[in-house]
């Protein structure tokens, strides 16, 4: 198993650009969640889906889409980025469709620059 | 403990020696907690979970201690080793949704 997979690693937008971060898993797992990681502070949950075809907010969801067509990819997606958004961005999933964190399994990141 | 602004805390310790990290938790709802350890460049990476019916787990090396009056957390790393060194945060859960809150973290950092 591939784990958790997310694309690209490094991504540099200019303001008002828009972008896709793929995030992948090959566990069959039914929950997934996007997180934002910034210098000083915790990971903040942006969307997550306890499944294909079910989405929800987080804590920080404006600025940022997402869709969950399929149990393995959970795309994100910056509709017109802005230098706010600059940040490490984490993909998560477990099998359980409430979080288990002992079950967990957190992608490697993308690190995103918004000039 | 947890921080506020830019700045990680950080623990420096001797290699060997016992390393003791502190978390400070807002929610008097949160019933599960968890601790992370985040390498350089990786994602979290899952330590020990506590339930909050417990105030004490033990697992290999970590011990988590929970103390619900103060709504304090702390991870006891047992001869601490140089790939013990990375940031280490908790995390708060409340069973009723997907709510889980993280710290900011502190860094630790083994001397040889």
């Amino acid at each position: 198993n591939a784990g958790v997979t997310q694309t690209p690693k490094f991504q540099v937008l200019k303001t008002g650009q828009s972008m896709t971060l793929q995030c992948a898993q090959d566990m069959n797992h039914e929950y997934m969640s996007w997180y934002r990681q910034d210098p000083g502070m915790g990971l903040r949950l942006i969307h997550y889906s306890v499944g294909a075809g079910i989405t929800d907010q987080g804590e920080v969801p404006n600025g940022y889409n997402v869709s969950r067509s399929t149990t393995e990819d959970f795309p994100l997606r910056l509709l017109s980025a802005a230098p706010s958004q600059t940040s490490v961005y984490f993909c998560a999933s477990s099998y359980s469709t409430r979080p288990s964190p002992n079950e967990q399994f957190f992608g490697p990141g993308t690190r995103l620059t918004v000039l | 403990g947890e921080s506020v602004g830019l700045h990680l805390p950080t623990l420096s310790v001797q290699e060997g020696d016992n390393s003791i990290i502190n978390c400070a938790y807002s929610n008097s709802a949160s019933d599960y907690f968890i601790w992370y350890k985040q390498e350089s460049g990786k994602g979290p990476q899952f330590i020990i979970d506590i339930r909050s019916n417990m105030d004490k787990r033990q697992g290999q090396r970590v011990t988590v201690l929970l103390n619900k009056t103060v709504k304090h957390l702390s991870l006891q790393i047992a001869a601490t080793q140089p790939g013990d060194s990375a940031v280490y945060f908790c995390a708060e859960n409340n069973f009723r949704g997907n709510d889980m809150r993280f710290g900011a973290g502190t860094r630790l950092t083994v001397k040889p």
